[in-house]
Formats: C-alpha cells, structure tokens, sequence
C-alpha cells in the first residue's frame, strides 16, 4: 500500500497569502492523486485529480503539481472561505489512502 | 443534481451489528463504482470498501475485511455496508462517495452527508 504524508499538518496563514501543502507517497503513484478540501461539519469536496486537473467549478486559484512520489496543492491568494482542511488521496490501487490531513489556520 | 444519502447509523454496543445504506439519485447508478468512506471524531479520512460497478468486484481496508460487507442494488440505486463484530475502533462517520467514471480506481467525485455509528456500551 501507498502511504501518503502531508506537510505540514498545520498552517497559519492570512488572506492574500500564498500557501504551498505538501503531500508525499512511500511509492510512486503516478499522478494518479486528488486533493479534497473539508470544512467543520461537511463533507469533504474534490478539489484536483490526476496531480493537477481542476475540478469544475473550483477556482482558479488552486492548483495542484507533482508526479511519482511527490505533489503539491497550492492556494495562489487565500480568501476567507479556503480557511478549512485538505486531504490527499492516492488512487494508483484500490487499497485508497488518504494523507493525515492539513489544518489551514487564519493567522 | 447527484444526490447520496447516507442513513442507518446510530449507536451500537461492541460486538453488535448495523447496516448502512445510501441512497443515489440524480446519476446512473449502475454505472459507477462506489465507495465507503469513514472519519473517526476529530480525525482525518480513512478509506473502508469499494465496489465496482456491476457489484463483481470488491475491496476492504484491512481494518475491517472479514467484519464488513459491501453490496449494492442496481435497480434500487442503493449501496449498503454490513458491519459485523463492531468495535470502538470503528466510531466515525460513514461516507458514500461515488467513484469517477473513467478512472478505475478512481478518485471521488461527489460525497453524501455522512452518517454517524457510534460504538459503546
């Protein structure tokens, strides 16, 4: 199975802002990873597929790089609703596995 | 509109049963693989099952392969989970999140509601 490490688990940052969230697999999954963002109390929402494919209607100021081991997920200039929490998934087999998840803070 | 809602959770003691279900509207549903998902409180998301498309094909996460079952019913439009011999471990929140089309394995691309089973005595 693929492990899947997000750094950091917490970020503090302040609107405008540019943020960078870190997701690494213990094996090379391709670009076969999707970002997920959750707010308190919902479910979570697809934000990226395949490394770097926007979902429709996400905006344009998420986007995702990366392939074999290593991925980003990059907020261009935070607005007050992407205060929430992003999860990586892997979807190189059907064992899925999810990253421990990032904790976007307002500073 | 894609819709998945979840129900059948509730609180169970250890050892007991419960079956969830989740109904789809909105989709063709016997054209895509779904999944369950669950989020213990305070916790972050942990793949449990998948099932392909025609029901043939089924997966678990290790931590509940030979307690939980997954099935579907293609005329209905509902996915279920059996879970048997349930333990504290498995307090969370059950998600039915549908697999994309295209991709197998698949990404998820639209998510019910939740459902919440809490384990205790």
């Amino acid at each position: 199975d693929s492990q899947m490490t997000q750094s950091p688990s917490t970020l503090s940052a302040s609107v405008g802002d540019r943020v960078i969230i870190t997701c690494r697999a213990s094996q090379s999954i391709r670009n076969w990873l999707a970002w997920y963002q959750q707010k308190p109390g919902k479910a979570p929402k697809l934000l990226i597929y395949k490394a770097s494919s926007l979902e429709s209607g996400v905006p344009s100021r998420f986007s995702g790089n990366g392939s074999g081991t290593e991925f980003t997920l990059t907020i261009s200039s935070l607005q007050p609703d992407d205060f929430a929490t992003y999860y990586c998934q892997q979807y190189n087999s059907y064992l899925y596995t999810f990253g421990q998840g990032t904790k976007l803070e307002i500073k | 509109e894609v819709q998945l809602v979840e129900s059948g959770g509730g609180l169970v003691q250890p050892g007991g049963s419960l079956r969830l279900s989740c109904a789809a509207s909105g989709v063709t549903f016997s054209s895509y693989s779904m999944n369950w998902v669950r989020q213990a409180p305070g916790k972050g998301l942990e793949w449990v099952s998948y099932i392909s498309s025609s029901g043939n094909t089924k997966y678990y996460a290790d931590s509940v392969r030979g307690r939980f079952t997954i099935s579907r019913d293609n005329v209905k439009n509902s996915l279920s989970l059996q879970m048997n011999s349930l333990g504290a471990e498995d307090t969370a929140i059950y998600y039915c999140t549908r697999g994309v089309t295209g991709y197998d394995p698949g990404y998820f691309d639209y998510w019910g509601q939740g459902t919440l089973v809490t384990v205790s005595s």
